[in-house]
């Protein structure tokens, strides 16, 4: 199974400062067809994770723009410029190139 | 808008059977384009995909090696559904349950249910 390492693990942000967390894959994630199967989840607290970004960088329906995702390969990164108190919960990459999905450990990202 | 609604119980005893059930809104289960997940997460294991069941012209399931000998995901057309039953449970199989539909490569597990807490315990 391929693993998804995260980092840091928790994340404690002044509301409209950025944040960044890191997600590093053991095999790389860019399929044959030219895409690259990274997805970031975002799991509020008392709920199901939610889908923020798939394919590394494309924007969910109604995800806000201060959310963006990069990288290539086997390196990733989410990026949240300008943080808020909604923001609050555990963020989750996860591989959808190989059978089975599998996810990172869960970056906690609290407000000070 | 799509909806998936879980039903099932809460406590299971060790050795016997969790069974769970996704009610899905505003798709098929029968569809040529989505497949039909379980999840689940515990705090030791975190994320853990346990498998899934998809329809192309005849129905495919797949499964996570870790639970392969235990675990049957079937649809279920008539009530647009599709159930988890997980077999010779122990505690260890204690965690919140999820559902799930994969509607392509690109988005992926994009709609989940609101998830089961089921806890093995005598």
């Amino acid at each position: 199974d391929i693993v998804m390492t995260q980092t840091p693990l928790s994340l404690s942000v002044t509301p409209g400062q950025p944040a960044s967390i890191s997600c590093k894959s053991s095999q790389s994630l860019l399929h044959s067809d030219g895409k690259t199967y990274l997805y970031w989840y975002l799991q509020k607290p008392g709920q199901s994770p939610q889908l923020l970004i798939y394919e590394v960088s494309s924007r969910f329906s109604g995800v806000p723009d201060r959310f963006s995702g990069s990288g290539s390969g086997t390196d990733f990164t989410l990026k949240i410029s300008r943080v808020e108190a909604e923001d609050v919960g555990v963020y989750y990459c996860m591989q959808g190139i190989h059978l089975p999905p599998t996810f990172g450990q869960g970056t906690k990202v609290e407000i000070k | 808008q799509v909806q998936l609604q879980q039903s099932g119980p809460g406590l299971v005893k060790p050795s016997q059977t969790l069974s769970l059930t996704c009610a899905i809104s505003g798709d098929s289960v029968s569809s040529n384009s989505a497949a039909w997940n379980w999840i689940r997460q515990s705090p030791s294991r975190g994320l853990e995909w346990l498998g899934r069941t998809y329809y192309r012209s005849k129905w495919y399931n797949d499964y996570a090696v870790s639970v392969k000998s235990r675990i049957t995901i079937n649809p279920d057309t008539s009530k647009n559904q599709f159930s988890l039953q997980l077999n010779s449970v122990t505690p260890e199989d204690t965690a919140v349950y999820y559902c799930a539909r994969w509607s392509g490569r690109k988005t992926n597990m994009d709609v989940w249910g609101k998830g089961t807490t089921v806890t093995v315990s005598s």
